[in-house]
């Protein structure tokens, strides 16, 4: 069966430092990847997204950048974090039908 | 320009009872509607789906209705649970679109 992991979990980090988290999917191969961000109290956002190794798309002008060296691997990064990039951090791959299954997700906190 | 709408935030509603939350999409485009279930500090969980050529699809306590002519879903839950409070999120894509559009979610507390 298909999995996926993200981590860490939880990250405090404070404004201008690096980011960098990952996701990674088991059970499945050339899956679609989706990048995710939910703010307090709001819905889902979606930050990029990629079919392919290498292949990234982005939906969203922001600080945030994405990339995908493995073809089950995608990981987020930001060389210097706003306070405004604080949220909850949901990965998330495609199944055939196009729906969607998503990671365990990572609360960021800049301060 | 929000293509999904939940336009109830919250749905208190008593055990044992039906849970209706209602869902509106503006693009004629989407053919793939989705719910998901979400808890605090957890990825959200794929529910039940429909797809264009029907109007109703049952899973369980789960039931999902489709009027394509009102761009207007909805999911039932009955008989609703205390398990089920969580946020409800509806999503669309259309055919030959990889993403996903969501809604901002409904929060639904079930009352023992």
């Amino acid at each position: 069966s298909q999995t996926i992991h993200q981590w860490p979990a939880t990250l405090v980090q404070p404004v201008g430092s690096p980011l960098s988290l990952e996701c990674t999917v088991e059970g499945t191969s050339n899956p679609n990847l989706y990048w995710y961000r939910q703010a307090a109290g709001r819905g889902l956002q979606l930050l990029f997204y990629s079919v392919g190794i290498g292949q990234i798309s982005s939906e969203v002008p922001q600080n945030l950048s994405a990339s995908r060296p493995q073809d089950r691997q995608f990981i987020l990064s930001s060389k210097k974090l706003l306070l405004s990039d604080s949220g909850f951090y949901l990965c998330a791959w495609s199944g055939a039908k196009g729906e969607q299954y998503f990671g365990p997700g990572t609360r960021l906190t800049v301060t | 320009d929000q293509q999904v709408k939940q336009n109830s935030p919250s749905l208190s509603v008593q055990e044992g009872r039906i849970s209706i939350l209602n869902c509106d999409y503006t693009n004629s485009m989407f053919d793939y509607f989705l719910w998901y279930k979400k808890y605090p500090a957890e990825g959200p969980t794929f529910l039940i789906s429909i797809s264009s050529i029907k109007d109703k699809n049952e899973d369980g306590r789960f039931t999902v209705f489709l009027n394509k002519s009102a761009k207007h879903l909805s999911l039932h839950i009955v008989p609703s649970q205390p398990g089920d409070s969580a946020v409800y999120f509806c999503a669309a894509s259309a055919w030959d679109d990889y993403k996903l559009s969501f809604g901002a979610g409904t929060t639904v507390t079930v009352r023992a």
